[in-house]
């Protein structure tokens, strides 16, 4: 069974600045994707970026970014010139991509606060 | 496209009711999944269907609950004889056919059982 950690139950960061969320996995399988899910207040999940784990480079979607470390298990979300529309819920999930249902596993997230 | 869509969005019951919720999801979008979220906690899948086939349920299904996709279209989740303990959001979401690794979700309905 896989599983999904996310160490930092919340964070905080000023407007415009950078701030890293941290996402490490434990699974056995070798082909895989990884998520990163926002889920802002009582609004429904919105998928942020995606990472196929046969790929070495990390994807970028406009401010957010990954630093993706197969060996380590770790999948980091980076944000960079913080919004205060960016204060939500941060999920970290993997799916495995063998078979035809691709179920997410969550971690617990993230609390992402981005004061003015 | 008009999104997943949820009804109710929020549903207070007394413990014992039976409750039925209801997830549109996105036009030609052949998977549908069901996934519950409590306090605190990211979401757990609960159950997967591909067009009307559900192919997959896990284990916190308990007997008490039954979902069923008939004609691959809409999807209902039932909840029978809730108990307190059922108190969660029921999230669905639903992927189409050519990246079925990608989901988009319904905002959930938040179920609270007195």
């Amino acid at each position: 069974a896989q599983t999904v950690t996310q160490s930092q139950p919340e964070m905080s960061v000023q407007e415009a600045e950078t701030v890293t969320l941290s996402c490490t996995y434990d699974t056995s399988e070798n082909n895989y994707y990884l998520f990163w899910y926002k889920q802002p207040p009582s609004r429904q999940m919105i998928l942020v970026i995606r990472q196929e784990a046969y790929k070495q480079q990390n994807a970028t979607e406009n401010r957010f970014s990954v630093n993706f470390q197969k060996a380590a298990k770790s999948f980091s979300l980076k944000i960079s010139d913080s919004q205060l529309g960016d204060t939500a819920m941060y999920f970290c999930a993997f799916v495995n991509s063998g078979g035809s249902n691709y179920k997410l596993t969550f971690g617990k997230g993230t609390l992402l606060t981005v004061n003015p | 496209d008009t999104g997943v869509s949820q009804d109710p969005r929020h549903k207070i019951t007394k413990r014992g009711q039976n409750v039925t919720f209801r997830c549109d999801p996105i036009s030609e979008h052949n998977r549908l999944y069901w996934y519950r979220q409590t306090l605190g906690q990211g979401p757990e899948f609960l159950t997967y269907f591909q067009n009307e086939a559900q192919l997959e349920k896990s284990r916190l299904l308990s007997d008490r609950f039954s979902a069923e996709r008939p004609k691959g279209s809409f999807s209902t989740l039932e909840i029978q004889r809730t108990e307190q303990g059922d108190s969660a959001m029921y999230l669905c979401a639903s992927s189409p056919r050519d990246r079925g690794n990608i989901q988009y979700f319904g905002a959930g309905t938040r179920l609270s059982v007195l």
